[in-house]
């Protein structure tokens, strides 16, 4: 069964910092891994994808992950984070393909960014 | 460019009433889904659609019900509300295997 992981529950950086969120997944072949973003009271919103390749991604917002097999992991990065950067990421991994087209997600329980002005 | 649509935005139920929670696609996507989410539990498959005509039961099916009533729109329907399924619910859509999934604003349901 795939799974994700997302250790830090809540994380804080100040206004024009670099951000690292952790995300390790879990799944037996070559995984599809998302990160999202999710602000107040709206919904998810794709940031960027993985499918295969190259393993650094770009994202929008200035945003980028790295896959890492090795260590079964596809962190979210930024080099400098803006105020408008404060919402919730959820890290999703795929690859249970459905009878059809479609895709069965899982998604991590996903981590809340605060940014200090 | 309205993408996927949820109504209504929200909802007080009381313990025992029926609902149908809507949602409604124009991207012309096959597949369709519906997530609870509740804090520190991300988002949990309901119900999924993989293409018109199909549905299958997802990691928290019980207490609800779905019709795909088209390629358009799939509907979510709580029979007998219950206190535990008040949460925020999504609706998503993709267009193939290796797509990502786009998610309407929610609906956000609150049952007393």
């Amino acid at each position: 069964a795939q799974s994700v992981t997302q250790p830090d529950i809540h994380i804080t950086v100040s206004e024009g910092a670099s951000l690292e969120l952790r995300c390790n997944y879990s799944y037996g072949a070559t995984p599809y891994l998302f990160w999202y973003v999710q602000s107040p009271g709206q919904g998810l919103q794709l940031l960027l994808k993985y499918f295969s390749g190259d393993t650094l991604v770009q994202g929008i917002k200035g945003f980028e992950a790295e896959f890492k097999r090795s260590q079964s992991s596809f962190n979210l990065r930024k080099p400098s984070v803006h105020w408008s950067d404060a919402a919730e990421y959820f890290c999703a991994v795929g690859g249970y393909i459905l009878t059809g087209g479609g895709n069965k997600l899982t998604f991590g329980t996903g981590t809340q960014l605060k940014v200090e002005l | 460019n309205a993408g996927v649509t949820q109504t209504p935005k929200f909802q007080v139920l009381k313990t025992g009433q029926s609902m149908t929670l809507q949602c409604a696609q124009d991207m012309n996507h096959n597949s369709m889904y519906w997530y609870r989410q509740d804090p520190g539990m991300g988002l949990r498959l309901i119900y999924y659609s993989a293409s018109e005509g199909t549905t299958d039961k997802g990691e928290v099916p019980n207490g609800y019900n779905v019709s795909r009533l088209n390629k358009r729109e799939f509907s979510l329907r709580l029979e007998s509300a219950a206190p535990s399924q008040t949460s925020v619910y999504f609706c998503a859509s993709s267009s193939g295997e290796f797509q990502p999934q786009h998610f309407g604003d929610g609906t956000r349901l609150s049952i007393l």
